[in-house]
């Protein structure tokens, strides 16, 4: 059984660029959720998708957008990004009958100098 | 507003010592309560969940957590500590019956003193 991955590990931008993050889900899973986590933070949520359609947003700007794809891996787009986008960013899948129990990437280190 | 509250920003044990996180909830009804440990560079690994019943649950790498709806609290233990739990540690709520998005609180550092 494959894990949750991500890519980049690691990626360093500048104000007003645009980012693409990527997440292939744990096998079997069909829900994937992502979540920034500032330094010294919590995980704060970002979107939720669920067989292709977004099924949840938090307190994000629509600069924040995603899509899944029939394999259920998903991508994160943020455009012009700010310096406060820096952060961990992590993607988690679950199957949706697990009550929550959300299983985590290693996530993607994103820089915004 | 729905809240998860983690009162200890960072705790110090010595190896072998016993470990209490806390964790608070605000909830208008009782949410599903987790603990995840994240090791620096990694993303979050699962210990332990409550859903309903006893309110004593067990989780992985000999943690447990105990819930008190009277307190509003979910705090996790472990009695013995080894160098390796040194971490991060988050409590998360996810309100039953609804969306998956957990709320994460701000997380407790654990170092462990040789």
């Amino acid at each position: 059984e494959t894990g949750v991955t991500q890519s980049p590990t690691h990626l360093i931008k500048t104000r007003g660029q645009q980012v693409t993050l990527r997440c292939s889900s744990q096998s079997g899973h069909n829900t994937v959720s992502w979540y920034q986590q500032a330094l010294g933070q919590g995980p704060q949520f970002i979107f939720q998708y669920y067989r292709e359609e977004e099924n949840g947003r938090g307190n994000f700007p629509p600069r924040f957008s995603g899509l899944q794809f029939p394999n259920y891996s998903s991508e994160l787009n943020v455009n012009a990004l700010e310096l406060d986008d820096s952060a961990l960013y992590l993607c988690a899948s679950s199957w949706t009958s697990s009550l929550g129990e959300q299983y985590f990437g290693p996530g993607t280190r994103l820089t915004v100098t | 507003a729905q809240s998860v509250t983690q009162p200890d920003i960072h705790i110090t044990v010595s190896e072998g010592a016993s470990l209490e996180l806390r964790c608070n909830y605000s909830y208008g009804a009782t949410p599903y309560l987790f603990w995840y440990v994240q090791s620096p560079g990694q993303g979050l690994q699962l210990l332990l969940k409550y859903f309903s019943g006893d309110t004593l649950v067990q989780g992985i790498k000999g943690f447990e957590a105990e819930f008190k709806r009277s307190q509003s609290s979910f705090n996790l233990r472990k009695p013995s500590v080894h160098w390796s739990d040194a971490a991060e540690y988050f409590c998360a709520a996810l309100p039953q019956g609804g969306s998956e998005k957990l709320v994460f609180g701000k997380g407790t550092k654990l170092t462990v003193n040789p």
